[in-house]
């Protein structure tokens, strides 16, 4: 079944260390997202990308980087710059044209 | 952007049916109306959207105003395993802008 995974489900890292997050796609979608939520909160968007190569800024894309080499990779980047990065992750993809979103069962991230 | 505003939370009986309103008063012509819920520690999950027509799938059904200025998500019998939250969201036509999600209506469904 097609789909788009995110892993690992939860990750512990100590304070100052940088951590990947990874997000896979087999849906074929040329866009990718990824977003930030916090307790009680709505989704808040970090970076997003339209097409290989290609990625654009959310609204608070600082301490955080990306890279989008494949169309069905969108590995998500917690710098040692971000500074409260315990939050719950984020991807989704999309067709580029008012499409409904796919999105992926979430990271849980803490840091310590 | 433009934003939607949606009650912050509601509540409904099982097997009753449920009208979730969302208002978008500065939506513009090529704005789409998507509906999406997220249930507790998952990734949201897409409901339903639609441009100007009433639209129905076999989740719900969306009804969009006249003028296009509110819109309402129709669960037409509310189960346990509707409650969650559901967030309302404009997305352009144009294929550069990503979804901005707000805080959404958080539905509990009592037994």
């Amino acid at each position: 079944d097609g789909g788009i995974t995110q892993s690992p489900k939860y990750l512990f890292r100590k304070e100052g260390q940088n951590v990947t997050l990874s997000c896979e796609q087999n849906l074929n979608h040329d866009a990718m997202y990824w977003y930030r939520q916090d307790p009680g909160q709505g989704l808040r968007l970090i970076y997003y990308s339209q097409i290989v190569n290609d990625f654009q800024k959310g609204d608070i894309a600082e301490g955080y980087s990306v890279s989008r080499e494949k169309k069905e990779s969108f590995p998500l980047t917690v710098t040692s710059a971000q500074k409260n990065p315990t939050a719950f992750y984020l991807c989704a993809s999309s067709i580029k044209k008012a499409g409904g979103y796919t999105f992926g069962s979430g990271t849980r991230l803490t840091v310590v | 952007d433009a934003k939607t505003t949606q009650p912050n939370s509601m509540e409904s009986n099982e097997e009753e049916p449920v009208h979730l309103p969302c208002n978008h008063s500065t939506i513009s012509g090529t704005d789409y109306i998507h509906w999406y819920r997220q249930l507790p520690s998952q990734g949201p999950e897409y409901v339903i959207h639609g441009l100007t027509s009433n639209v129905n799938n076999r989740m719900a059904s969306l009804a969009i105003a006249e003028d296009r200025k509110s819109s309402t998500l129709i669960l037409h019998r509310a189960t346990l395993r509707d409650a969650a939250v559901y967030y309302c969201i404009l997305r352009p036509s144009d294929s550069g802008y990503a979804l901005n999600f707000g805080k959404g209506t958080s539905l509990l469904v009592t037994p």
